[in-house]
């Protein structure tokens, strides 16, 4: 089983709509997780990082459950702008640092 | 003036060559590491750097090997390419305070 995992996609759908990916970890001694950002051809990009809380960042809302190993992004009023892939990252402060997963393509369409 | 830069930006070589790309930031960070990306993967960890003194490997470092000639530098060595190395290379720095990690702008690596 991969140490990072998320749907793969691709998401498309209409301007406008709102949109929910899903990650799930499997270290329990994750300490740290983020939300990046990838546009084709390009480099990843901190979009947000994610608390236990939850945070909410625009049209952007990440939620933790570290019970689950769990975590979500959701996305309001998709812009064709928001069209990426966003990739789920966890960090466990320790050796080998961010784990990345393998990133869920989102295409969002006029 | 980007951050973190990459060099070269693509490279067509063919197996059996020796390549190095270089990865240089200003950004004043100690942690900078080397990632390789692939198609439906996620990023991989070759090499990662604490410090110029500090090196260590990844989860792929076999085939690879690294240097880290100065805070601002760390430079990556396929010694023999070979075809599977095909991929796209991203360097990044670590901001230690905020654990956030900001990339290179990427090396397309082709091996014939």
């Amino acid at each position: 089983r991969k140490e990072v995992e998320q749907d793969p996609g691709p998401f498309n759908v209409p301007e406008g709509a709102t949109v929910a990916f899903n990650c799930t970890y499997s270290n329990s001694a994750s300490q740290s997780f983020f939300w990046y950002r990838q546009d084709c051809r390009k480099e990843p990009k901190l979009l947000m990082s994610v608390y236990s809380s939850g945070n909410e960042d625009g049209r952007f809302t990440a939620q933790l459950n570290r019970a689950s190993q769990y975590i979500s992004l959701l996305i309001r009023d998709s812009k064709l702008s928001d069209s990426a892939t966003y990739l789920c990252v966890v960090n466990h402060n320790y050796g080998q640092n961010f784990v990345f997963g393998p990133g869920t393509r989102l295409s969002v369409l006029p | 003036d980007a951050d973190v830069t990459q060099t070269p930006r693509n490279r067509i070589t063919k197996t059996g060559k020796r390549i190095m790309l270089e990865c240089s930031q200003t950004k004043g960070h100690d942690r900078m590491y080397w990632y390789r990306q692939d198609p439906g993967l996620g990023l991989q960890l070759i090499y990662y750097s604490f410090d110029v003194k500090d090196i260590n490997k990844g989860e792929i470092s076999d085939g690879y090997s690294v240097s880290r000639q100065a805070q601002a530098k760390f430079s990556l060595s396929l010694e023999s390419a070979i075809p599977n190395q095909t991929a796209l290379y991203f360097c990044a720095t670590e901001s230690e305070n905020y654990n956030e990690q900001f990339f290179g702008p990427g090396t397309r690596l082709t091996v014939l």
